[in-house]
């Protein structure tokens, strides 16, 4: 099994272009999660899904927007990039009921 | 919101030490508490859980204990390995039924010194 994966891994772009940051669990997980890892932070929460079709906001998610594409595939979309924005992002998925989250391997995305 | 603190924020240990790691957390509604270890460029692996109608776990060389009064939980990592550095994290989750957001501590950098 592959697990979380994540697209793609490494990322340059330049102030106010758009991308979009996909992920795909293959482990049947209800929940999936998008997390931003900045120097000296820690992990924070940017928007997750409790289920297909449900999003909601975490604790940094100005400047983002997310979609639930279906069980397996939750995206994470930057409209207007912003330097403030480089940072390495995970994504993670997780069943209701054991709650052990899985992270992909990472996006590391600079914005210059 | 849950708030969780780590320390320290590194810790340098010869080879065959222990090493310990301390999380606080302010949620009292809190009662999942994993522990991820993140290597150089890799995401973070879960290491470790408690959940807390458990006081204390084991895996092999690692343990995981909580006290739901003080509101604190710790990583105990014995005999340890060069291949035990990393980034350790520590979580605190809550939530509602349908999801459970974890919240992360800022990490412990932990040297293992051959």
């Amino acid at each position: 099994n592959a697990g979380v994966t994540q697209t793609p891994k490494f990322q340059v772009l330049k102030t106010g272009q758009s991308m979009t940051l996909q992920c795909a669990q293959d482990m049947n997980h209800n929940s999936m999660y998008w997390y931003r890892q900045d120097p000296g932070m820690g992990l924070r929460l940017i928007y997750y899904s409790a289920s297909e079709g449900t999003t909601d906001k975490g604790e940094v998610p100005n400047g983002y927007n997310v979609s639930r594409l279906n069980k397996r595939e939750f995206s994470l979309r930057l409209e207007s990039a912003a330097p403030s924005q480089t940072s390495v992002y995970f994504c993670a998925s997780s069943e209701i009921r054991d709650r052990k989250a899985f992270f992909g391997q990472g996006t590391r995305l600079t914005v210059v | 919101g849950e708030n969780v603190e780590q320390h320290p924020s590194t810790l340098s240990v010869q080879e065959g030490d222990s090493a310990v790691i301390k999380c606080t957390y302010s949620d009292s509604a809190s009662n999942y508490f994993p522990w991820y270890k993140q290597e150089l460029g890799k995401g973070p692996q879960l290491i470790i859980d408690i959940r807390s109608n458990v006081g204390e776990k084991k895996d092999q060389r690692i343990a995981v204990t909580l006290n739901k009064t003080a509101k604190h939980f710790s990583l105990h990592i014995t005999e340890t390995q060069p291949e035990d550095s990393a980034v350790y994290f520590c979580a605190a989750t809550f939530g509602w039924a349908g999801s459970y957001q974890l919240t992360f501590g800022k990490g412990t950098k932990l040297s293992v010194i051959p």
